[in-house]
């Protein structure tokens, strides 16, 4: 069965510091897919990143970057230079190859991130 | 932005009685979801489409039940409310289903008295 964990519930931190959340995976599968979503204060989800499990090389994209590994089965997400913007429940999700057809989009808990001005 | 819409945005009714809730796209996706999203549970799918009057069941089904008769609309109902289907609701959409990227609703945050 599949599981995402994201055992940060909150974090705060000050303007302009960098900062990670974890995620952490469990699957069976050796094909599957990474998400990460944003969640601001608005309410909407928002679409950050999809990654492959046969795709282990890091992605930077601004001050975003992802940390994928397998050996520890962990998606990381860090914010450089965090901006009150950033404010927001950060979700995790996973969907395996097995239940490609069934639709099957597990999600994290999720962090919800507070950057101080 | 995906153009996806939820209505109604806001919600309050009593137990026992009927909700149907709406998520309209003009994205022309063929997938269409319903999550809801509760406190300590993340986001979890209810059901979902992947054509009109094509639909299955999700983790979260009991208690709902939905309809798609067009492309662009996606309907819930709840045929008789409980309090623990208080949540937030999320419609989502996707051009080919999972493990494509999902785009999100606004959400309809709905409340059983």
């Amino acid at each position: 069965a599949q599981k995402v964990t994201q055992a940060q519930t909150e974090i705060s931190v000050v303007e302009k510091e960098d900062v990670t959340l974890d995620c952490v995976y469990e699957t069976r599968d050796t094909t599957y897919y990474l998400f990460w979503y944003k969640q601001p204060p608005s309410g909407e989800l928002v679409f950050l990143i999809r990654r492959n499990s046969f795709d282990e090389q890091n992605e930077i994209s601004g001050r975003y970057s992802w940390n994928f590994q397998k050996s520890t089965s962990s998606f990381n997400f860090t914010i450089t230079a965090s901006q009150v913007v950033d404010s927001a429940v950060y979700f995790c999700a996973l969907s395996e190859a097995s239940n490609f057809g069934n639709e099957k989009l597990t999600f994290g808990t999720g962090t919800r991130l507070t950057i101080i001005p | 932005d995906a153009g996806i819409t939820q209505s109604p945005r806001h919600k309050v009714t009593e137990t026992g009685t009927p909700v149907t809730l709406r998520c309209h796209q003009t994205e022309n996706h063929r997938y269409m979801y319903w999550y809801r999203q509760d406190p300590g549970h993340g986001l979890r799918l209810i059901h979902y489409s992947y054509g009109v009057k094509d639909t299955d069941k999700g983790e979260v089904s009991d208690g709902y039940s939905v309809s798609r008769s067009k492309t662009e609309d996606f309907l819930l109902t709840l045929e008789s409310a409980t309090s623990s289907q208080t949540s937030v609701y999320f419609c989502a959409i996707s051009e080919a289903g999972v493990p494509n990227e999902q785009f999100f609703g606004p959400g309809t945050r709905l409340t059983v008295l």
